[in-house]
């Protein structure tokens, strides 16, 4: 069964600190992991997208690393902000949809970040 | 850039009360539109995908259904809700399986 695990489930730093969010995965075949981040009460907004070749991406203060061998990803934030407050959730696409692009997708439960002034 | 919009943003119904929850999509045509739900301390489940006018899949079986009446407008509805029903729905589109999900702000749906 394909499955996505996160940690921590919940994380609390102060602000300008650094901090590195973990995600595991079963899911084969594999095509790319994506990690997002969900402020309270919104939608989900796509940070990076890692194909299998991919062993760093960034976006800003965010930087994502994939190890395809052991199936493992992390998010690292760096002199973190409050605006950094949200839950971070990872997510992996299989090689083959059955149908519309994400309907393959797997999603991990999230990490649910705080930043403290 | 693609926009999601969906609403209402919060909806408080009874339980047995009919559900209509529209989501439309501008900056794209033909997209692949899908509907999510989540739950407190759980990830996004998938509803309900589309990849064109009038063709709607289903992950999961439930008390609800889906139409797509238009490229860019995707429905939710339901005949009667159930206390279950209960959650945070997101309405989504993409292009093809590489490109990112992009996604609404959601409806905070309340059956009492």
């Amino acid at each position: 069964k394909n499955q996505v695990e996160q940690s921590p489930q919940s994380l609390i730093i102060l602000e300008g600190k650094n901090c590195t969010l973990q995600c595991n995965y079963t899911v084969s075949p594999f095509s790319n992991l994506r990690w997002y981040k969900q402020d309270t009460g919104r939608g989900p907004v796509s940070l990076t997208i890692m194909t299998f070749s991919e062993n760093t991406k960034s976006n800003g203060r965010y930087t994502a690393t994939l190890d395809a061998d052991t199936k493992q990803s992390s998010l690292h934030i760096t002199a973190s902000q409050l605006s950094d407050s949200a839950s971070y959730i990872c997510v992996v696409s299989p090689g083959m949809y059955s149908g519309g692009g994400a309907d393959g997708l797997t999603f991990g439960k999230g990490t649910h970040l705080i930043i403290q002034p | 850039s693609q926009t999601i919009h969906q609403w209402p943003a919060t909806l408080v119904q009874p339980v047995g009360s009919p559900l209509s929850l529209e989501c439309t999509v501008e900056g794209t045509s033909n997209p692949n539109l899908y509907w999510y739900r989540q739950a407190a301390g759980r990830g996004l489940q998938l509803l309900f995908y589309s990849v064109g006018i009038g063709q709607i899949s289903s992950e999961v079986p439930q008390n609800l259904s889906a139409s797509r009446p238009q490229d860019r407008q995707f429905i939710l509805s339901s005949k009667k809700l159930l206390l279950s029903d209960s959650g945070f729905y997101l309405c989504a589109c993409d292009r093809d399986s590489g490109s990112p999900l992009h996604f609404g702000n959601g409806t905070r749906l309340t059956v009492t």
